[in-house]
């Protein structure tokens, strides 16, 4: 089943305990990114990955640090939480698009969600 | 600074009625404008889309209404169900522009359709 794996789901943690958040898909795509959904916000791209080894920032990166070793594979790292941090972390993934045309117009897959908790 | 504002926050609406979600934006660059559906304790999934060179899209109960001048564009819900209450939100992004990852989201609408 084609799908994007977040764990763990649920985390409580306390203030500038190290934590990561695994995030992977099994379909192949080039593109993933990290989205935080707070209420009233909607969903803030905090990174993306166009392809192994190359992240950009979204919106809101500070506080976050991603790496892409593999392509399946895209991690968000909290090296100092604070409670701010505090929210609904969503992964997606999808294909990378071509220049213009319908095909780069890409449907992002997200995962279920990791519901994040710093005291 | 919000790419992308939407309204209404919260919307009831009567089994059988239209919902009507509403978006705007400001970046003329932006060309691809989808809406994501997201229940409870899941993560968003991917409703419809349209492209600014066309003003309307229609996929069963579910239209799109894209209005290039205003900048304006709206999620139609016909028929509404009980089924079809959940958040939705909807994104926008730039595509062609080559920086195909980068979406901004609404703040998100939470429907909820009464029996």
């Amino acid at each position: 089943e084609a799908q994007v794996t977040q764990n763990p789901r649920y985390l409580i943690t306390v203030t500038g305990k190290k934590l990561t958040v695994t995030c992977s898909q099994n379909m192949n795509h080039e593109y993933m990114s990290w989205y935080r959904q707070d209420p009233g916000l909607g969903l803030r791209q905090i990174y993306y990955s166009m392809n192994v080894e190359v992240t950009d920032k979204g919106d809101v990166p500070e506080g976050y640090k991603v790496s892409r070793k593999e392509k399946r594979n895209f991690p968000l790292i909290l090296e100092s939480p604070s409670p701010n941090q505090t929210s609904l972390y969503f992964c997606a993934s999808s294909f990378r698009g071509t220049s213009g045309g319908a095909s780069s117009y890409n449907e992002q897959f997200f995962g279920p969600g990791t519901r994040l908790t710093v005291l | 600074q919000q790419q992308v504002k939407q309204s209404p926050q919260s919307l009831i609406v009567q089994k059988g009625g239209i919902s009507i979600i509403n978006c705007a934006y400001e970046n003329t660059a932006f060309d691809y404008f989808p809406w994501y559906q997201q229940f409870p304790g899941k993560g968003p999934a991917l409703l419809i889309a349209i492209r600014p060179d066309v003003s309307e899209k229609k996929e069963g109960r579910f239209t799109i209404s894209f209005n290039k001048s205003a900048k304006q564009f709206s999620l139609h819900i016909m028929d509404s169900q009980p089924g079809d209450s959940a958040t939705y939100f909807c994104a926008a992004s730039r595509g062609a522009a080559g920086n195909f990852n980068k979406f901004y989201f609404g703040s998100g609408t939470k429907l909820n359709v009464k029996p």
